[in-house]
């Protein structure tokens, strides 16, 4: 059983687009994360939910939505994609509290050309 | 403003060396310390974790943190060509906005 997936595992669109990427955890955990990951491997966090209430919004243009519709579910929504959206998107999950490990899923390779 | 910075690489060595990953942090508040490895094309997995100061040993590699100094530090004894990935430092997910170091991608050349 996969713990934290996420669809497509591959995404190729032109400029201009609007995408989504789904991610669902079966973990029964509390709290979800959108990180990306650029192509020097840094890792950034874009949104963090708690129990389907936004805790965290980092500095991301507002092009990106985050919509949770339950607290296993956590998708992403992007409009008007750019070339420099290019990158990999993870999904991730954690117990929240003092909890001390976020699952991953296998990441969303986003090309946008 | 970054909770932990890590030690650029990326890293070549050869195998059977023994390697040393380096990270720092800011708050002194901080308990717990990660370590993720991420091969490519994969998702970040928790490697080991330590709590408060002292080491940790799992098999070959051993994690350790200097509270004093806030230093976070991962040793690979024996490394082999199957280590070979990128390797994050963390802080728990909920500490902050920026709780990943940038990572430092390990090559261990046969």
């Amino acid at each position: 059983d996969t713990a934290v997936s996420q669809t497509p595992k591959y995404l190729v669109t032109q400029m201009g687009n609007d995408k989504s990427i789904k991610c669902e955890q079966n973990l029964g955990h509390d709290t979800m994360y959108w990180y990306k990951q650029d192509s020097k491997k840094f890792l950034k966090i874009m949104f963090s939910y708690n129990n389907k209430e936004l805790i965290i919004n980092e500095t991301v243009p507002n092009r990106f939505s985050p919509k949770s519709p339950d607290k296993a579910h956590l998708n992403l929504h992007i409009n008007s994609l750019e070339l420099g959206d290019s990158a990999v998107y993870f999904c991730a999950s954690s117990q929240g509290g003092s909890s001390t490990e976020a699952f991953f899923g296998q990441g969303t390779r986003l090309t946008v050309v | 403003q970054k909770e932990v910075e890590q030690d650029p690489g990326p890293l070549s060595v050869p195998e059977g060396a023994i390697v040393s990953l380096n990270c720092t942090y800011s708050n002194s508040a901080f308990q717990y310390f990660m370590w993720y490895r991420q091969y490519s094309r994969k998702g970040p997995e928790l490697l080991m974790y330590t709590y408060s100061s002292g080491n940790k040993e799992d098999g070959r590699f051993t994690a350790q943190v200097d509270k004093s100094s806030k230093y976070i530090s991962l040793f690979i004894r024996d490394s082999q060509p199957s280590d070979s990935a990128t390797y994050l430092c963390a802080l728990p997910p909920n500490a902050g906005k920026s709780t990943f170091g940038d990572g430092t991608t390990l090559t261990v050349k046969p």
